[in-house]
C-alpha cells in the first residue's frame, strides 16, 4: 500500500515560470518530509526537507509547503530553469523507526527553454 | 571526496545465479540502506543497518541478503530466490539513529537477469 503518493507522473513548465510538484500521504505518523531530485541512471540527491512542526521551508529557489490537516506537501521551484528537469521524489519518515523513508513514485519535471 | 560508491554500474547475470552488489561509503555514517527502483515506482526499502553487525528487513527483503561487517561497507546479495531481480539498486547512508537525517545516495547499480 503506497503511503506516499505523487499523482502526477509528469509536469512540463516554461523556463522562468513556477513549477509546483505535489505529494500526498496517508500515514498521520509521518513527522519529517523530504524532496529528492534524480537524474537518469544516477542516485537521488537531497533537495529540501521540512519538519511537521513547520508549514514552510525555503532554500533559494525551492520552497516546500506542508499542510498537515490535508496530509499534503508541495515543492515550488521559482523561477524554473532547464537544469531543473529531473524526476522529483517526495519522501516521509516516522520518528524512531531507524530513519526509514517512504518514497513516492516520482514526478518527472521538464522545463522548456 | 566523501561519498558513496556502488560497483559495478551495470551488471548482467543468468537466472539462477546469486549476485552481490557492492556499496562503500567514506562519510563515517552509521546507517546504511538498500533500495530498489522499478519503472514507474518509487524507491522501496530492501534492508537497512543502523550499526555494524546489525541489520533489519525493509518492505521487500525476500530473496535478498546483506551483511554489515564494517561501518564502511554494506553489500547486498540478490539470491536466486528473488523472483524479479532485474531492477535499479540504490545504496544510501545517513548519519545515524534518533533524529531524522537525510540520506545520501550512491549512483546505483542496474542489474539485468536473463
Amino acid at each position: 500500500d503506497q503511503q506516499v503518493k505523487q499523482n502526477s507522473p509528469s509536469l512540463s513548465v516554461q523556463e522562468g515560470r513556477i513549477s509546483i510538484l505535489n505529494c500526498d500521504y496517508t500515514n498521520s505518523m509521518f513527522d519529517y518530509f523530504l524532496w529528492y531530485k534524480k537524474y537518469p541512471a544516477e542516485g537521488p540527491t537531497f533537495l529540501i526537507s521540512i519538519s511537521s512542526i513547520k508549514d514552510k521551508n525555503e532554500d533559494g529557489r525551492f520552497t516546500v509547503f506542508l499542510n498537515k490537516s490535508a496530509k499534503h506537501l508541495s515543492l515550488h521551484i521559482v523561477p524554473s530553469q532547464p537544469g531543473d528537469s529531473a524526476v522529483y521524489f517526495c519522501a516521509a519518515s516516522i520518528p524512531n523507526t531507524g530513519n526509514q523513508f517512504y518514497f513516492g513514485t516520482g514526478t518527472s519535471l521538464t522545463v522548456i527553454p | 571526496d566523501g561519498g558513496i560508491t556502488q560497483s559495478p554500474k551495470y551488471l548482467f547475470r543468468k537466472e539462477g545465479q546469486n549476485v552481490t552488489l557492492s556499496c562503500e561509503q567514506n562519510l563515517n555514517h552509521d546507517a546504511m540502506y538498500w533500495y530498489r527502483q522499478d519503472p514507474g515506482q518509487g524507491l522501496r526499502l530492501i534492508y537497512y543497518s543502523q550499526i555494524v553487525n546489525d541489520f533489519q528487513k525493509g518492505d521487500i527483503a525476500e530473496g535478498y541478503s546483506v551483511s554489515r561487517e564494517k561501518k564502511e561497507s554494506f553489500p547486498l546479495t540478490v539470491t536466486s530466490a528473488q523472483k524479479n531481480p532485474t531492477a535499479f539498486y540504490l545504496c544510501a547512508s545517513s548519519v545515524g539513529q534518533g533524529i531524522i537525517y537525510e540520506q545520501y545516495f550512491g549512483p546505483g547499480t542496474r542489474l539485468t537477469v536473463t
